[in-house]
């Protein structure tokens, strides 16, 4: 089955506890996204990958790291959580630039 | 950047009736999906469709390119289509894919 997956889904961690929280698909796509999803303020591009080892950032990249070593994974790395990073994260995937792009399951992390 | 603007923000419906969701953008998209969040939060694509018209069962969209909106079409509504429906938008070459603010929809039984 086609399909985005990301892990863990839930996470509950504590400020300054690095983290990393994978993303994988199995469509072959040369785009990859992480966004944020917060109340109040929809849902946010942090980092994009236009193909491996190839990354930028998005509208609210500070505190994230990404990597791309592999075309089917990029994983969204929190070197020292804040609480501000409390969110629902969302990775995604399309074949192209003009194509339809496809969500994972969402990841809750929750930063005490 | 390129703006998104949804409406109504809210809207609440009894079973069996329809709805119009429209979603206005500020410049040309070569890119425009519609979605559905579902009460557990995930994500599910509804409709890829930069310019024209598609049809998926009881949910149609219709894109009008150069007058830079996009109406979402919900027929005969049924308490599962309650939920957020986001419409989001790529341009300058997709890198940036800017989300609507969402219209929440409750369908009441």
């Amino acid at each position: 089955e086609a399909q985005v997956t990301q892990n863990p889904r839930y996470l509950i961690t504590v400020t300054g506890k690095k983290l990393t929280v994978t993303c994988s698909q199995n469509m072959n796509h040369e785009y990859m996204s992480w966004y944020r999803q917060d109340p109040g303020l929809g849902l946010r591009q942090i980092y994009y990958s236009m193909n491996v080892e190839v990354t930028d950032k998005g509208d609210v990249p500070e505190g994230y790291k990404v990597s791309r070593k592999e075309k089917r994974n990029f994983p969204l790395i929190l070197e020292s959580p804040s609480p501000n990073q409390t969110s629902l994260y969302f990775c995604a995937s399309r074949l192209a630039v003009y194509n339809e792009q496809f969500f994972g399951p969402g990841t809750r992390l929750t930063v005490l | 950047g390129i703006q998104v603007e949804q409406s109504p923000p809210d809207l609440i419906l009894q079973e069996g009736a329809n709805s119009t969701l429209r979603c206005n953008f500020s410049d040309s998209v070569n890119n425009l999906q519609w979605f559905h969040q579902n009460p557990w939060g995930q994500l599910i694509n509804l409709f890829y469709i930069p310019s024209g018209t598609k049809q998926n069962g009881r949910l149609s969209a219709t894109t009008v390119a150069t007058e830079r909106y996009s109406l979402l079409y919900i027929s005969s509504s049924q308490t599962t289509d309650s939920g957020v429906y986001f419409c989001a938008v790529g341009s300058d070459y997709g890198q940036n894919f800017v989300f609507g603010p969402g219209t929440r929809l409750s369908v009441l039984p």
